[in-house]
């Protein structure tokens, strides 16, 4: 069965502490997996595709790679503007463009 | 840019009440997806429409009915509603690429936060 894991749930972090959420996954036929950030209340913001192990992306503070079993998301020196939940997704067979998410990492920086 | 547009923001409904929930989703985008994000819970996919035919079917149950125009706007209807339904209601668009091509990305809207009393 597909299934996509983050981890931890919740991740209180001090402005400028460095870390990496976790997300892995175990489906058939993997075609693209994406990093959304969420705040409360609101639409999930999207932030990166992946398509292949090794492949790794970078916005401002955050940064994105790819494994065959797993992808991380590290923030470097966050702010207290990166509190959010960010959520992963995978889509998987051709024809089939839906997302399924994992139950996201809250995260909190602490000022 | 224009964003996915997502009506109304708030809705209040009694038990064993009918809702709707419109989306208009970005200008040629062909593709409507609709989610189903419960408290503390992961966006769980219900459905989802490419060129105004269901193209898949999630966890949506048999209460909840929708389709897509051909303005490519898009309705979900959900009739005897139950208190398990109060949740935020999520549309999304994207625009296909072609079989075979890279994953194309959704765009969300803000969102239909129902709540059944």
């Amino acid at each position: 069965e597909d299934q996509v894991t983050q981890s931890p749930e919740a991740l209180r972090l001090q402005e400028g502490e460095s870390s990496s959420l976790n997300c892995s996954y175990t489906v058939s036929g993997l075609r693209g997996l994406f990093w959304y950030r969420q705040d409360p209340g609101k639409g999930p913001e999207f932030l990166f595709t992946l398509y292949s192990a090794g492949e790794e992306k970078e916005k401002e503070r955050l940064k994105a790679t790819l494994t065959k079993k797993e992808s991380f998301l590290h923030i470097t020196a966050p702010k207290p503007e990166d509190s959010a939940t960010y959520l992963c997704a995978v889509r998987i067979n051709f024809g089939n463009e839906k997302l399924t998410f994992g139950t996201g990492t809250r995260l909190t920086i602490i000022p | 840019a224009a964003g996915v547009i997502q009506s109304p923001r708030h809705l209040i409904k009694e038990k064993r009440e009918t809702a709707t929930l419109k989306c208009y989703p970005i200008p040629r985008h062909d593709t409507v997806y609709w989610y189903q994000q419960g408290p503390g819970q992961d966006p769980q996919f219900l459905i989802s429409f490419y060129e105004k035919m269901q193209s898949d079917k999630g966890s949506i149950p048999d209460r909840f009915s929708a389709q897509q125009f051909s303005d490519y706007h898009s309705e979900l209807n959900m009739s005897s509603l139950e208190l398990g339904d109060s949740a935020l209601y999520f549309c999304a668009s994207s625009a296909r690429q072609g079989s075979g091509s890279g994953a194309n990305v959704l765009t969300f809207g803000a969102g239909s936060r129902l709540t059944v009393l």
